[in-house]
């Protein structure tokens, strides 16, 4: 089985400048996360798909930050403009379909490093 | 705002020994308690605590939960180089948006030198 997949691995971009990040959850898995990891902080919750509804985006930081589930399969989350503060790792995870009462574990996957120059 | 914090942040051990990783909390509507392990790209999964006292094992690798202290520790015993990197601690609660989220603690990195 094929782990949840990012792309890019790395990109390097100037401020002011559009990137769209894009995760490919394990196939069948509804719900997707991404996270964001800025050097020297721990890993921060983003934001939270059901298939193709946002369930959670408290963790947004602001309106330059546009993601999108189409179709609840890939996501991609798109920065724009971008800034230097926007630079880390983001970090996307994917788990099954929550059943009441029951706890899914979310697998991650390699991330994606963003510097913004 | 919900809290975890991991101790020590770093940690080199010689081949052999047995190490002890730290993870405590502040989080309202507790989940579950999760380790990772992050080597070079993504965290790997290790294990999932939902009840106190009852330890989880993976071959060296073993994890309690403390719910009264609200804590978690990572056991690693005779530790081999292949055990180096980052141990991440990451609580679930319940976010009030409908939705449950992870929180991370910074990591422990560890290094383990033949």
């Amino acid at each position: 089985e094929a782990g949840v997949t990012q792309f890019p691995s790395h990109s390097v971009i100037e401020k002011g400048q559009t990137v769209t990040l894009r995760c490919d959850p394990i196939s069948g898995h509804d719900n997707l996360y991404w996270y964001r990891r800025v050097m020297g902080k721990e890993i921060k919750f983003l934001l939270h798909f059901v298939k193709e509804s946002k369930q959670d985006e408290s963790g947004m930081p602001n309106n330059r930050f546009l993601a999108e589930r189409t179709g609840g399969t890939y996501s991609t989350l798109k920065v724009q403009p971008a800034e230097l503060e926007d630079s880390g790792v983001y970090f996307c995870a994917s788990s099954p379909r929550r059943l009441a009462g029951r706890t899914d574990t979310q697998y991650f996957g390699p991330g994606t490093r963003l510097t913004v120059l | 705002e919900d809290k975890v914090v991991q101790s020590p942040l770093s940690l080199v051990v010689h081949e052999g020994d047995t190490v002890t990783l730290n993870c405590s909390y502040e989080v309202t509507n507790f989940r579950s308690l999760l380790w990772y392990k992050q080597e070079k790209k993504a965290p790997t999964f290790l294990f999932m605590l939902t009840s106190s006292g009852i330890e989880k094992k993976s071959g060296r690798l073993s994890s309690i939960l403390d719910k009264k202290e609200l804590s978690s520790i990572l056991n690693i015993t005779a530790t081999q180089t292949g055990d180096s990197a980052i141990y991440l601690c990451a609580v679930e609660a319940y976010s009030g948006a409908g939705s449950y989220q992870l929180t991370f603690g910074k990591g422990t990195k560890l290094s383990v030198i033949p």
